[in-house]
């Protein structure tokens, strides 16, 4: 079992520019989420999903959009990239009932 | 908001020190969890603590809650090489097991 599996590892953008940030799992959890970490801020939620079909707005949701077709997928979309993007993204999932997350390795993004 | 507030940021100590870090709201939360961070990796669950006042014990790292379930500590003893890393502290509760994450602390142990 690959676990959470998040594409690419590093990006950089340009001002302006969109994309997609993949993020998968084969673990069958229902939760799903995007966190963001800069220095010194630990991690900040974006969005998260408690099923597919359902989404909801985190802690700093502002330029980004999610969507939830899947189980297994999450992809989080930059509609036009700013420079305060500039982050590591992390991915994770869990299952209601269950504390535990389980956090893929991170896409690095720059965006200048 | 809720907030959680770690300290030290920062913590350099020798091979076999003693250290512990905080984590505090003004929130009370219904779990706490303590990860570990590797450069280029994502954090991984140490403990989970749900309880007021309980204490657990992984090793040489001991976590507590505190009775309010708004703090909580973790306790390295004679911390090694090893230990080096970020290490968060992460408070529960919210919907879909969304959790509020401190800063985090980084702790590096020179041999």
């Amino acid at each position: 079992n690959a676990g959470v599996t998040q594409t690419p590892k590093f990006q950089v953008l340009k001002t302006g520019q969109s994309m997609t940030l993949q993020c998968a799992q084969d673990m069958n959890h229902e939760y799903m989420s995007w966190y963001r970490q800069d220095p010194g801020m630990g991690l900040r939620l974006i969005h998260y999903s408690v099923g597919a079909g359902i989404t909801d707005q985190g802690e700093v949701p502002n330029g980004y959009n999610v969507s939830r077709s899947t189980t297994e997928d999450f992809p989080l979309r930059l509609l036009s990239a700013a420079p305060s993007q500039t982050s590591v993204y992390f991915c994770a999932t869990s299952s209601p009932g269950s504390y535990e997350q389980y956090f893929g390795p991170g896409t690095r993004l720059t965006v200048t | 908001t809720q907030l959680l507030e770690q300290s030290p940021q920062f913590l350099s100590i020798q091979e076999g020190e003693n250290l512990t870090v905080y984590c505090n709201s003004s929130s009370v939360f219904s779990s706490l969890q303590w990860y570990r961070q590797e450069p280029g990796e994502g954090p991984v669950l140490l403990v989970t603590v749900v309880t007021g006042g309980e204490v657990k014990k992984l090793k040489r790292l001991t976590f507590q809650f505190g009775d309010a379930r708004k703090d909580s500590s973790l306790h390295i003893t004679a911390a090694q090489p090893g230990d080096t890393g970020l290490y968060l502290c992460a408070g529960g509760g919210n919907a879909g097991n969304m959790l509020t994450f401190g800063g985090g602390t980084r702790l590096m142990v020179k041999p």
